[in-house]
């Protein structure tokens, strides 16, 4: 498709387990960004990928969680032994490169659920 | 400090009025974008606007414009002539220059349009 695709659109998982999360951006897009809304929410900023260089992690909120990109396509989120507060939509967006009038396009979500 | 505020929780209007939906928003960085963006209850972040630091003039993007005022720092979305279709979260956004890692959001203002 012409969108930012990601799978799964939701997933329900134990607390303890681990999970990926997975993103295909935009065909051409060397950018690609990671968010997270918890219920009710605004977006908060996890991770971000421009092309080879190295990530921004800034936004992780903690080192359970972590991010590749390979082959500046598809990207991974992975969040180790879940907990609770890890519940939340997970969203990827993808920009064309990372000039600041560029507009970042936005997949349609993972809702992460931990039991 | 808040970098987007989005002072407006919730607003109501009725079918085929038009309704703005404020923001204001912070930064020292003289290049910057904002963005805004519409969130259904069906969770995908949808891109409707953008606005540029250096532009003249308005944008507009059919029934979407925003009001543009540099001095005040505020950039509000107008929506023209509402159609039921347009209750949704509302979420404004900026990119900075210096920072453009990251979209920075506001905490949204849900819209609901009544017949």
């Amino acid at each position: 498709g012409a969108g930012v695709s990601q799978s799964p659109s939701n997933k329900v998982t134990e607390k303890g387990k681990d999970v990926e999360l997975r993103c295909d951006p935009i065909s051409g897009h060397t950018a690609l960004y990671w968010y997270r809304q918890s219920l009710g929410q605004g977006l908060e900023f996890l991770i971000y990928f421009q092309g080879n260089s190295a990530p921004d992690k800034s936004g992780l909120p903690s080192d359970r969680f972590s991010a590749e990109r390979t082959g500046g396509s598809v990207s991974t989120l992975t969040i180790q032994r879940t907990q609770q507060e890890d519940s939340a939509v997970y969203l990827c967006a993808s920009s064309r490169d990372r000039g600041w009038n560029q507009p970042q396009h936005f997949g349609d979500g993972t809702r992460l659920s931990i039991l | 400090a808040q970098k987007i505020t989005q002072t407006q929780p919730g607003m109501f209007v009725q079918e085929k009025e038009a309704v703005t939906l404020d923001c204001t928003y912070d930064t020292s960085d003289p290049s910057y974008g904002l963005f805004w963006y519409k969130q259904p209850s069906s969770g995908e972040m949808i891109f409707l606007i953008y606005q540029g630091s250096y532009d003249q003039q308005n944008a507009t993007e059919g029934r979407y414009s925003l009001n543009f005022q540099k001095a005040r720092k505020s950039a509000n979305l107008v929506i023209s002539a509402s159609q039921l279709g347009d209750s949704a979260m509302y979420f404004c956004a900026m990119r900075e220059a210096g920072n453009t890692d990251k979209l920075i959001f506001g905490t949204g203002t849900r819209l609901q349009v009544f017949p």
